[in-house]
């Protein structure tokens, strides 16, 4: 099962505009984790916020946490085509030892 | 090695066959995870080891699915007697422990398998 769900599932946009990709849990955590996946092969760590952080910067990513909602967002500025991607939230859940759970994507496409 | 390494990277194999997965984690990190992905979804969890033993695998789908970590290294994914619904992306990943407020999972590039 998948705990996290991201919203929009997929998302297409010109390169220079902003990305705004949501992500929706269901209970309590210890973190959560922004991944990025080209191709559909390795996952890339981006971002790591904790749950008692609100929000978080790393260049052009802004990432914000509300676990009073259960929910995230990833902010991505100025987008370039190399941004285009599948990108997913991880949440780690100290109950389930810990180990990260994916939800299911969203697919950004940017075009130049 | 400077990363998380997965052979083969391709792995054609027949219905019924059985097939290892190799996953080589970082040198140091004691976490290793086993992840399966399908196409369009998220990874799954599968399994994953603390040192040499399974701290978690309550994500194995059957007991066709089997995972070792003998050295506390190199793990090893067996799958025995292939169905066509095994057919994924299976991802490794470690980390350097499993409290899970480091700095998250490296990832291997995978292994697809076809079950054909």
């Amino acid at each position: 099962s998948q705990q996290g769900e991201e919203d929009p599932q997929a998302l297409s946009i010109q390169e220079g505009e902003n990305a705004t990709m949501n992500c929706s849990y269901k209970t309590s955590i210890n973190n959560l984790q922004w991944y990025r996946q080209n191709s559909g092969r390795g996952l890339v760590h981006l971002i790591l916020i904790r749950s008692n952080e609100r929000e978080k910067h790393s260049g052009r990513l802004r990432v914000t946490l509300d676990t009073s909602k259960k929910s995230s967002s990833l902010l991505i500025t100025a987008s370039r085509a190399a941004d285009t991607a599948s990108y997913f939230c991880a949440t780690a859940n100290k109950a389930a030892g810990n180990k990260l759970t994916f939800g299911g994507g969203t697919r950004v496409l940017v075009k130049p | 090695g400077a990363g998380v390494s997965q052979t083969p990277s391709n792995k054609v194999t027949e219905k019924g066959k059985y097939v290892e997965l190799r996953c080589d984690p970082i040198s140091g990190h004691t976490a290793l995870y086993w992840y399966r992905q399908s196409l369009g979804q998220g990874p799954e969890f599968l399994i994953y080891f603390q040192g040499t033993g399974a701290a978690d695998d309550s994500g194995l789908p059957n007991d066709r699915f089997f995972a070792v970590r003998p050295e506390g290294s190199v793990s090893t994914l067996k799958i025995q007697r292939t169905e066509r619904g095994d057919s994924a992306v299976y991802l490794c990943a470690s980390s350097l422990d499993s409290s899970g407020q480091g700095n998250g999972y490296t990832f291997g590039s995978g292994t697809r398998l076809t079950v054909v």
